[in-house]
């Protein structure tokens, strides 16, 4: 049973513009949410996290946003850029215990010129 | 300050064998956690290891092991090898200070080992 969810296992945008990635996810314990980048032969980076306290969080041009009625979370990058083509994966852990992360399936942006 | 390592990158087996990947963690963190990433199954949890310890186990079945040392540096043990378990290995370190949302319990992934089973 997939916990966390990408829907969409590709997204092409053109640069400058928004890239929007979606993440759903079905247990209600999760209250802590990552977003990681990986690059082919790399292993996955972070990007931004997000607790559920919060339904935003921004570090430049990466935004997260958190429906916990919804049990949603996406991530925008504005503007988009070529050196963001990367597979993005979704995380989820209950923050008593972020050690253990449940993965989405991710999914691969592509921004092209 | 160096990232995580893990060996060997690449390595080719064959049904049947068994196999040990090596993990160490960046210095100073003590929670070392392994997953599993296969095209279309994303990143699946394995283990987690803090203090020579298991703290946490995955959906995984007995022929995967683990371990750590006291300089934190882990290895996993998968035996009796199944063409299915041809994967990437990462293995992710972290300072494990709970109850921070300053980003301190950040998994720190290695590059991962690459294992095909013929």
């Amino acid at each position: 049973d997939q916990q966390v969810k990408q829907n969409s296992p590709s997204l092409s945008v053109q640069e400058g513009r928004i890239s929007i990635l979606n993440c759903d996810y079905t247990n209600s314990m999760f209250d802590y949410f990552l977003w990681y980048k990986k690059y082919p032969a790399e292993g996955p980076t972070f990007l931004i996290s997000i607790s559920s306290i919060k339904d935003k969080n921004e570090d430049g041009r990466f935004t997260v946003f958190l429906n916990k009625s919804a049990k949603h979370l996406s991530l925008h990058i504005v503007p988009s850029q070529p050196g963001d083509s990367a597979v993005y994966f979704c995380a989820a852990s209950a923050l008593s215990n972020t050690d253990k992360l449940i993965f989405g399936t991710g999914t691969r942006l592509q921004v092209f010129p | 300050k160096a990232g995580v390592t893990q060996t060997p990158r690449y390595l080719i087996k064959t049904r049947g064998q068994q196999v040990t990947l090596s993990c160490s963690p960046i210095s100073g963190h003590r929670s070392v956690s392994w997953y599993q990433q296969t095209p279309g199954q994303g990143l699946q949890f394995l283990f987690e290891y803090f203090s020579e310890t298991q703290r946490n186990k995955g959906n995984f079945p007995g022929r995967f092991s683990g371990r750590q040392f006291s300089n934190s540096r882990s290895e996993m043990n998968v035996s009796t090898l199944e063409l299915g378990d041809s994967a990437l290995y990462l293995c992710a370190s972290s300072l494990d200070e709970t109850g921070s949302d300053s980003g301190a319990n950040v998994l720190t992934f290695g590059a991962g080992s690459r294992l095909t089973v013929l």
